[in-house]
């Protein structure tokens, strides 16, 4: 089956204690990417990669890391989550965006937390 | 990407048809209508795309105007787990690239 595989889906952390979120596709897919979702704001892209080595900041990338080592994951990573990152998270993938009749797939989301 | 604008919210009776319209009278000619939707807080899920005809898939249909400049989703037959944010996106290309989902039509089906 085509999935978004993002784990954990819940989490809570205490501000400056690094996390990471790991995100896998099985679809053999070379764009992927990394939003938030906050009330009222919709989702905002934090990074996203064309393919393996090749990342790019999004609208939001303060704070965030990620790496594209392998072609099927794209972990995000909070050095030193703060309250303001609390927020839903989702990964998402598809083929890349000129081929026009792809579609995006997104993981079930994590919902983090930072007190 | 063009704009769209979409009700804010719907209701449907289970097993009627659900009509969900988008205007986007902006559209370029190159540009793909996408509809995607949100059940409460999961990941977003591609419904269906067209860009001139008229598309049916296994979840729905999409109805575009001759001139383009408006569509319409239908589910057929909503059931009560297709409530949920219903989201139309006007763009040159698929994929995952900077998606911008806006406010969408929140739908109820009602038992």
């Amino acid at each position: 089956e085509a999935q978004v595989t993002q784990n954990p889906r819940y989490l809570i952390t205490v501000t400056g204690k690094k996390l990471t979120v790991t995100c896998s596709q099985n679809m053999n897919h070379e764009y992927m990417s990394w939003y938030r979702q906050d009330p009222g704001l919709g989702l905002r892209q934090i990074y996203y990669s064309m393919n393996v080595e090749v990342t790019d900041k999004g609208d939001v990338p303060e704070g965030y890391k990620v790496s594209r080592k392998e072609k099927r994951n794209f972990p995000l990573i909070l050095e030193s989550p703060s309250p303001n990152q609390t927020s839903l998270y989702f990964c998402a993938s598809s083929l890349l965006g000129r081929d026009r009749d792809t579609e995006a797939f997104f993981g079930q989301g994590t919902r983090l937390t930072v007190v | 990407d063009a704009k769209t604008t979409q009700p804010t919210s719907m209701d449907c009776a289970e097993g009627r048809a659900a009509n969900l319209p988008c205007n986007h009278s902006t559209i370029s000619g190159n540009e793909y209508v996408y509809w995607y939707r949100q059940i409460h807080s999961q990941g977003p899920q591609y419904i269906i795309h067209g860009l001139k005809n008229n598309e049916t898939n296994e979840m729905a249909s999409l109805i575009i105007t001759e001139d383009r400049k408006s569509s319409t989703l239908i589910l057929p037959h909503a059931t009560l787990r297709d409530t949920a944010v219903y989201y139309c996106i006007v763009r040159v290309d698929g994929g995952a690239n900077n998606l911008f989902f806006g406010t969408g039509t929140r739908l109820t089906v009602i038992p």
